[in-house]
């Protein structure tokens, strides 16, 4: 079966400070890997996703996120928070064989301090 | 104009009574999809319908029913509702085959039962 575990349900920053937000999955087959962001009292915003063809995928707002097989790890980064930032955000796999839902993580809330 | 519309946006309802909540995209896609948020933001599956086909049915009580009426439009009726159906629903669509890789999901519906 396959699951994500996003590690730490509440990650705070400084305004400029590096961003980091931690996702690891469990898959047996080549997952397909996304981030969304939930602003408040909003829908989910696709941030980026992992299809394969490249290893570090660029999304919107200045985030990336690196694929690495070998820590099963899709990690979210931006170099420099903003105070727009602040939000929740979500990893989620895409299931291969359950009518592709998405598998989501436990979603990270990110705080950015002025 | 909006891709993944739901409406309402909230719904405050007494325990007991019957609602419905309705989802619609104008993005061409074959494929929708119910979702559930609770209160720790924690989000799961409930229903996805492939071309008017219901595909995934995630263990969700029978009260909870899903109507598609075309390719466009996927509605969500729940009945007899309880305390604990208070979430947030979010319907989200995509296409299926090969590309089905990114889902789009509306602004969620906020149900609160009373």
């Amino acid at each position: 079966a396959q699951s994500v575990t996003q590690l730490g349900s509440h990650v705070s920053v400084s305004e400029g400070a590096l961003v980091l937000l931690r996702c690891n999955y469990s898959s047996s087959v080549p997952p397909y890997l996304f981030w969304y962001v939930q602003y408040p009292n909003q829908g989910l915003q696709l941030l980026l996703k992992y299809t394969s063809a490249a290893t570090l995928v660029k999304g919107i707002n200045g985030f990336e996120a690196e694929f690495k097989k070998s820590e099963t790890s899709f990690h979210l980064t931006k170099p420099s928070a903003h105070m727009s930032d602040a939000a929740e955000y979500f990893c989620a796999v895409r299931s291969y064989n359950q009518g592709g839902k998405l598998i989501f993580g436990q979603g990270t809330e990110l705080s950015v301090k002025p | 104009d909006t891709a993944v519309s739901q409406t309402p946006k909230y719904l405050v309802t007494q325990m007991g009574n019957d609602k419905s909540i309705k989802c619609e995209q104008n993005l061409g896609h074959d494929t929708m999809y119910w979702y559930k948020q609770d209160s720790k933001k924690f989000l799961k599956i409930m229903f996805s319908y492939n071309n008017k086909e219901l595909i995934i049915n995630e263990t969700v009580p029978n009260r909870f029913s899903p109507k598609s009426p075309d390719k466009a439009h996927l509605n969500l009726h729940i009945n007899s509702l309880e305390l604990g159906d208070s979430a947030v629903y979010f319907c989200a669509s995509s296409l299926s085959g090969p590309t089905q890789e990114t889902q789009y999901f509306g602004p969620g519906t906020r149900l609160l039962v009373l």
